[in-house]
């Protein structure tokens, strides 16, 4: 079976931070992979998308990027964090040809 | 993108069944339906999904209508542990991306 995990669980940062979030996938090869974001009492918002290693899109400006090293491995990442990018983080995957996709426990981000 | 329009709360008796309404009347003819739920703090779940007709699994039943400008996701005997905000989503497809749009979907409260 397929699991999916972000670390860390929560995190509580200063502005002006560096950040790195990291989602991996079990039981599966060759996923989609996909970051999202959830304010305070607001919907998903999707940041980052990947098809392949090495292969990112981005859906909105921002200060955040994301790389993934390996097949399995999602990583979202800041050089300086804002206030504003504090947020409830979630990771998901599909597996390709099919239409659903499953999400990670996510990550509590504060930043102060 | 199509999108999506769904009531920001509503109640259920524990034991009774839950309709939830989505409005999608800008869909498009090759779009489907998926619902998603979020359990509070946790990461969204999928549901179920469909295209043209009614569909049913071990959580739910889907009914879309004939122009299916809307659908309704159907609860048939809730319980508290149903309590959560419930994602009507129509998926957009970009290639082999197959992102999904989040709204602030409807907040359901079983009660006892």
């Amino acid at each position: 079976s397929q699991t999916i995990h972000q670390w860390p669980a929560t995190l509580v940062q200063p502005v002006g931070s560096p950040l790195s979030l990291e989602c991996t996938v079990e039981g599966t090869s060759n996923p989609n992979l996909y970051w999202y974001r959830q304010a305070a009492g607001r919907g998903l918002q999707l940041l980052f998308y990947s098809v392949g290693i090495g292969q990112i899109s981005s859906e909105v400006p921002q200060n955040l990027s994301a790389s993934r090293p390996q097949d399995r491995q999602f990583i979202l990442s800041s050089k300086k964090l804002l206030l504003s990018d504090s947020g409830f983080y979630l990771c998901a995957w599909r597996r390709k040809g099919t239409d659903t996709q499953y999400f990670g426990p996510g990550t509590r981000l504060t930043v102060l | 993108d199509a999108k999506t329009t769904q009531p920001p709360s509503m109640d259920c008796a524990e034991g009774r069944a839950a309709n939830l309404p989505c409005n999608h009347s800008t869909i498009s003819g090759n779009e489907y339906v998926y619902w998603y739920r979020q359990i509070h703090s946790q990461g969204p779940q999928y549901i179920i999904h469909g295209l043209k007709n009614n569909e049913t699994n071990e959580m739910a039943s889907l009914i879309i209508t004939e122009d299916r400008k809307s659908s309704t996701l159907i609860l048939p005997h809730a319980t508290l542990r149903d309590t959560a905000v419930y994602y009507c989503i129509v998926r957009v497809d970009t290639g082999t991306a197959s992102k999904l749009t989040f709204g602030t979907g409807t907040r359901l409260q079983v009660t006892l």
